[in-house]
């Protein structure tokens, strides 16, 4: 099955900095990747998502990367606030019959004001 | 439009109790995904629903847990007997035909 593995688990960063996150997944079939955001206590919300026909993908003050080659895709987040602070989320949908989302481990950032 | 609904939003029990969790998916939305999501660890697939047929439950801990997802609207996780290993949050999530997926807000199970 797929295996989805996500750098750092844990990023601090300066509000009005950039941060990135990266993750890479095993399986070539996956075609879909979709980006989390999780503050604490609340649901997963879908920040930005990537499909495998596209190499970037921006909106706003996230982007997000995918080089299928090497099998990783990152999210960017530029000009960081407070409220960015949460938990994200990278997954990878496999588009085999199975249909099934895995998720990285995440990644815990927090903005310091 | 509504999301994803669930109930009880926090459960505690002692170990060997029952448990059950509810889930209203968007309406409209065919897929439906129960997750269980570990402290600090991603969400883990447990059973995937399209309509009223679970096609995924090769990660359901047939032993202590069943689903069932009547007229496939509602679904219900239940685990009986539930162990001190149980707790975490329970997602539930849906789509339509699309890749996007919604989450409701979770059940977070604690085992005493």
């Amino acid at each position: 099955g797929e295996n989805v593995e996500q750098h750092p688990s844990t990023l601090s960063v300066q509000e009005g900095d950039s941060a990135v996150i990266k993750c890479t997944y095993s399986d070539s079939a996956s075609n879909y990747f979709p980006w989390y955001k999780q503050e604490l206590g609340k649901r997963p919300q879908l920040i930005i998502d990537i499909r495998s026909n596209v190499g970037e993908k921006k909106d706003q003050r996230i982007a997000v990367t995918l080089n299928k080659t090497a099998k990783h895709f990152s999210l960017h987040i530029t000009e960081t606030q407070p409220e960015d602070s949460a938990v994200y989320f990278c997954a990878a949908l496999y588009s085999g019959s199975a249909r099934q989302l895995t998720f990285g481990s995440g990644t815990q950032l927090t903005v310091l004001p | 439009e509504a999301g994803v609904v669930q109930s009880p939003r926090y459960k505690i029990i002692e170990k060997k109790q029952p448990v059950a969790f509810w889930c209203n998916p968007i309406s409209g939305h065919n897929t439906l995904y129960w997750y269980r999501q570990n402290l600090g660890q991603g969400p883990e697939l447990l059973i995937r629903y399209e309509n009223e047929e679970a096609v995924d439950d090769s990660q359901l801990p047939k032993d202590r847990f069943s689903a069932e997802r009547l007229k496939g609207v509602d679904s219900t996780l239940k685990i009986q007997p539930a162990e001190l290993g149980d707790s975490a949050v329970y997602l539930c999530a849906s789509r339509t035909g699309g890749e996007k997926l919604f989450f409701g807000s979770g059940t977070q199970l604690s085992v005493l």
